[in-house]
C-alpha cells in the first residue's frame, strides 16, 4: 500500500479565499483523522470519521471548516473562507480501529499558507 | 484541565550519550500511551506503545517507561547517533477518545 495520500502538499492562497485539502486513507482503515499542526499549538485533532461517519468534530474551530468523507478512501477537509490564521500543516491520518494498540499512519502533510 | 507536557521544546546531547524524553499528563487516566517520531516536513511514524500494565517496553536502541502513579512516561534513545535527530511525540490513549498529542520534544543529536 502507498499510504495515506494527502494533495496538494503545498497550497499558498490569499485570504477569503476558499482551500480544499484531499487524503485517501490507507485501504482497510476505518478510521480517518484529520489534524492541525503548528509551533504554538502542537498537533490538534480537529475531526475524525469512523466507516465515514463523522464522530467527533469538537475540534473544528468553527464553521468556516467543514470535513466529508463520501466514501472510504476519499476525504475532504475545506476551508471556507480562509484567514493567515488558519496557515499550519494539515495532517490527515488512518487507523483500523480507536483501540489504544492500533497505531495511526499518517500522510505527509500538506502545509498551508493564507496571505 | 487536562494536560500533556513533554519536558522541553529542545534537547540537545552528544552522539553516544543516552537521550531521555518526559511525558506528564495531567487529569487523565490512559490505558495506552505511545511514542511517535516526526521528521521535518513529514507525518509522525508510530515508534512504540506501551499498556498501562507494563512498566517498560523495549525496541532496539529504545526503551519507555510508564509510570501511572507519577502519570509519566520516559523515552529513552541509547548510544544515539545524529540520524536520531527528529521531534518525538507522545500520545495517550483512554478509553471512547481517539489519541491526545503532545506538543513534542525536538532532538538534537551532535556528532
Amino acid at each position: 500500500d502507498a499510504g495515506v495520500i494527502q494533495s496538494p502538499r503545498h497550497e499558498v492562497t490569499e485570504m477569503g479565499q476558499e482551500v480544499t485539502l484531499r487524503c485517501k486513507p490507507i485501504s482497510g482503515h476505518d478510521y480517518l483523522f484529520w489534524y492541525r499542526q503548528t509551533m504554538m499549538r502542537g498537533l490538534e485533532l480537529l475531526i475524525y470519521f469512523n466507516n465515514n461517519v463523522p464522530i467527533d468534530d469538537s475540534g473544528m474551530p468553527e464553521d468556516r471548516f467543514s470535513a466529508k468523507m463520501p466514501n472510504a478512501s476519499f476525504s475532504t477537509l475545506k476551508i471556507q473562507p480562509s484567514e493567515p490564521r488558519d496557515s499550519a500543516v494539515y495532517f490527515c491520518a488512518s487507523s483500523l480501529s480507536t483501540s489504544g494498540t492500533d497505531t495511526q499512519y499518517f500522510g505527509p502533510g500538506t502545509r498551508l499558507t493564507v496571505l | 484541565s487536562q494536560k500533556i507536557e513533554q519536558n522541553s521544546e529542545a534537547l540537545n546531547i552528544q552522539e553516544g550519550k543516552t537521550a531521555t524524553l518526559t511525558c506528564n499528563y495531567t487529569n487523565y487516566s490512559p490505558a495506552y500511551l505511545q511514542w511517535y517520531r516526526q521528521d521535518p516536513g513529514r507525518g509522525p511514524v508510530f515508534l512504540l506503545l506501551i499498556r498501562e500494565n507494563e512498566k517498560e517496553k523495549r525496541k532496539e536502541r529504545l526503551k519507555v517507561t510508564f509510570d501511572t502513579t507519577l502519570k509519566q512516561s520516559l523515552f529513552h534513545i541509547t548510544a544515539s547517533q545524529p540520524a536520531d535527530s527528529a521531534t518525538y511525540l507522545c500520545a495517550l490513549h483512554q478509553a471512547g477518545t481517539a489519541l491526545i498529542f503532545g506538543k513534542g520534544t525536538t532532538l538534537s543529536v551532535s556528532s
